[in-house]
């Protein structure tokens, strides 16, 4: 089984419509993040969590929200979906206990708003 | 500002060969350094990892080289198979925070 899950691996969706996007993990990690891939530009961190109700912007969260009740999940919302949110999504861990450095990453979110 | 970039976009390999990727960074801060791969439909995968007071590191089959002067990390791959084709990545971390910051990516394709 996945360390790190996402669901659903695919979205279609319209310009306006709220989406959720998930994440689990059964890595035991307390660190969690979001980011986005488009092409050519790599990974762009959108909002990370160091703990459960702990949040921090990344360098792109606007138009996004995020929400961490429990340790082993992380959920990205986007209020009202614009087709400039087109893009690949990952969720990643990371574990302080073990330096926090390495984090390890879900499968991918494809999301496409039309 | 603070980038980390690659200097090709995609390499072309023959199988057996060996493969050099690079990557130029501009943060003198940054401590510590990785790579990771991404195979189509997947998600990034950890390779290798460098800290800063460090300048070559070895796991199979690849070793990561930093050159601080420069500021430039690549990472060389033995004997390239099919199966290291893929989206290479490198990142950077900050020191005292644990955001990483990755470069564009560039992609292998290895010839049979």
């Amino acid at each position: 089984d996945a360390d790190v899950t996402q669901t659903p691996r695919n979205r279609i969706t319209k310009t306006g419509k709220r989406i959720m996007l998930e994440c689990s993990q059964t890595k035991g990690h307390d660190r969690m993040y979001w980011y986005r891939q488009d092409p050519g530009l790599g990974l762009r961190l959108i909002y990370y969590s160091f703990d459960v109700k702990d949040i921090n912007k990344g360098e792109i969260s606007d138009g996004y929200s995020v929400s961490r009740q429990a340790q082993a999940k992380f959920s990205l919302s986007l209020e009202s979906a614009i087709p400039n949110q087109t893009a690949l999504y990952f969720c990643a861990t990371s574990d302080t206990q073990q330096g926090a450095e390495t984090q390890y990453f879900g499968p991918g979110t494809r999301l496409l708003v039309l | 500002g603070e980038s980390v970039g690659l200097h090709l976009p995609t390499l072309s390999v023959q199988e057996g060969d060996n493969s050099i990727i690079n990557c130029a960074y501009s943060n003198s801060a940054s401590d510590y350094f990785i790579w990771y791969k991404q195979e189509s439909g997947k998600g990034p995968q950890f390779i290798i990892d460098i800290r800063s007071n460090m300048d070559k590191r070895q796991g199979q089959r690849v070793t990561v080289l930093l050159n601080k002067t420069v500021k430039h990390l690549s990472l060389q791959i033995a004997a390239t198979q099919p199966g290291d084709s893929a989206v290479y990545f490198c990142a950077e971390r900050r020191a005292a925070g644990n955001k990483l910051t990755f470069g564009g990516g560039t992609r292998v394709l290895v010839k049979p």
